[in-house]
């Protein structure tokens, strides 16, 4: 079974605090990598969807980066504002498999 | 209106009972997907449908089935409720030709199996 594993599982950050996090997944046989942010009582919504190694991926003030080869992608959130707190899910398709997701809380 | 939704986006039921959820889009994708959300878990696949009529395990199929008659609706049916089957549910659809399989979901189920 195929793995995809996301750290930290939790993240609290103050205010203007920059945070990053990590999806890690199989190298082989590569589709794509996307990025779900998911709100409490809401659906996930896409941030990203990256494809190519050494992909990097900005909107606004979170931006991701790409590294099919070593497995792995990194989520950043600059200058972090309470209404990015949310569960940020990676999911490793086409297999359609996601982790279990960074939950982040910004406090004022 | 919401593109993809979900009937009933809570239910409670008891262990034995014979359950479906609907989900309907009016995004015009051919592809459409139950997931199961628990605490810890993450998501995971139930069942997916590439097409009417096509349909296809996914990781934790055991205990459900579904049902695609229409592009718009794909429905999931739990044939006779557990309680481990209590769980925040999922539809979700893509358009293959777009962005790579990217994931539209609903709103969700909630399911509490007594």
């Amino acid at each position: 079974i195929l793995n995809v594993e996301q750290s930290p599982q939790s993240l609290h950050v103050q205010e203007g605090d920059s945070t990053n996090f990590t999806c890690s997944f199989p190298s082989s046989n590569f589709y794509a990598l996307h990025w779900y942010r998911w709100e409490t009582a809401k659906s996930p919504e896409a941030l990203f969807v990256m494809t190519l190694n050494g992909d990097e991926k900005k909107k606004g003030r979170i931006s991701a980066t790409l590294n099919t080869k070593e497995g792995y992608s990194y989520l950043y959130i600059k200058g972090s504002q309470p209404e990015d707190s949310a569960t940020y899910l990676c999911a490793f398709t086409d297999k359609l498999i996601f982790g279990t997701g960074t939950r982040l809380q910004v406090f004022p | 209106d919401a593109d993809v939704t979900q009937t009933p986006r809570n239910r409670i039921t008891k262990t034995g009972k014979r359950i479906m959820l609907e989900c309907s889009q009016t995004k015009g994708h051919d592809r459409m997907y139950w997931y199961r959300q628990d605490p810890g878990l993450g998501l995971r696949l139930i069942y997916y449908s590439f097409d009417v009529k096509d349909i296809n395990k996914g990781e934790i199929s055991d205990g459900y089935s579904v049902s695609r008659q229409a592009q718009a609706k794909f429905s999931l049916s739990l044939e006779s409720a557990i309680p481990n089957q209590t769980a925040l549910y999922f539809c979700a659809t893509s358009d293959f030709g777009r962005e790579h399989n990217e994931q539209f979901f609903g709103p969700g189920t909630r399911l509490t199996v007594l």
